[in-house]
């Protein structure tokens, strides 16, 4: 089954530092990372995305590596904030129609003040 | 606005009972999508559909079934609830063409006892 890893499942950063969560996929034919970022109570909803012909791309506080040799990819929360504390999805898919993502485990965040 | 919504937050079912959950989304999407969420787990994709009557199985669809009689709907059914149907339900909609973004609901809490 294709699958998405990502680490750590939980992480506690001060306010501040940078939170860095990774994901690692199988399927080179994978075209499409996007992370998203679910608040209590809440549905996920897409923060950023990246398509393997860039190594990095950045929104403001938030940017996406991206190392296809190693298929990884990993999200960096720069400065981060008490507002920041949520789960953190990382995904893959193949770009067709359908759009079906696979998604990593999650990662729960919590920024301190 | 996308728009994505369930039609409960929160339900408690007995063992064996037959349980509808109902999503509607309000911007003409081609592609819906049923996951569920289980800590540890991430999003697993149960059903998708395409098209009006067109469907997919996604990687855990046993003891699941769905309908799409109108393109705004999409209704995941489980035919005889057990416990291990115990979870958070999430259901995301999605267009066609070069936008992948999925646009979560709320998510309905199902707790089967």
């Amino acid at each position: 089954q294709q699958q998405v890893k990502q680490s750590p499942q939980s992480l506690i950063v001060q306010k501040g530092g940078i939170s860095i969560i990774n994901c690692a996929y199988e399927n080179t034919a994978f075209d499409y990372f996007p992370w998203y970022q679910q608040f209590p109570g809440k549905g996920p909803a897409l923060l950023i995305a990246i398509r393997p012909d860039v190594s990095e791309k950045k929104e403001g506080r938030f940017t996406i590596s991206f190392n296809k040799s190693a298929k990884q990819f990993s999200l960096h929360i720069m400065d981060s904030q008490p507002g920041d504390s949520a789960t953190y999805f990382c995904a893959a898919s193949r770009t067709s129609n359908t759009g079906k993502l696979i998604f990593g485990q999650g990662t729960t965040l919590q920024v301190k003040p | 606005d996308v728009k994505v919504t369930q039609s409960s937050r929160y339900l408690v079912k007995r063992t064996g009972e037959k349980v509808f959950l109902e999503c509607v989304q309000d911007m003409d999407h081609e592609n819906m999508f049923w996951y569920r969420q289980d800590p540890g787990l991430g999003l697993r994709l149960i059903y998708f559909s395409y098209d009006v009557k067109m469907k997919e199985k996604g990687d855990i669809p046993e003891g699941y079934s769905v309908s799409r009689e109108k393109k705004e709907r999409f209704s995941l059914i489980l035919e005889s609830a057990s416990t291990n149907q115990t979870s958070m339900y999430l259901c995301a909609s999605r267009g066609t063409g070069p936008v992948y973004e999925q646009y979560f609901g709320p998510g309905t809490r199902l707790t089967v006892t």
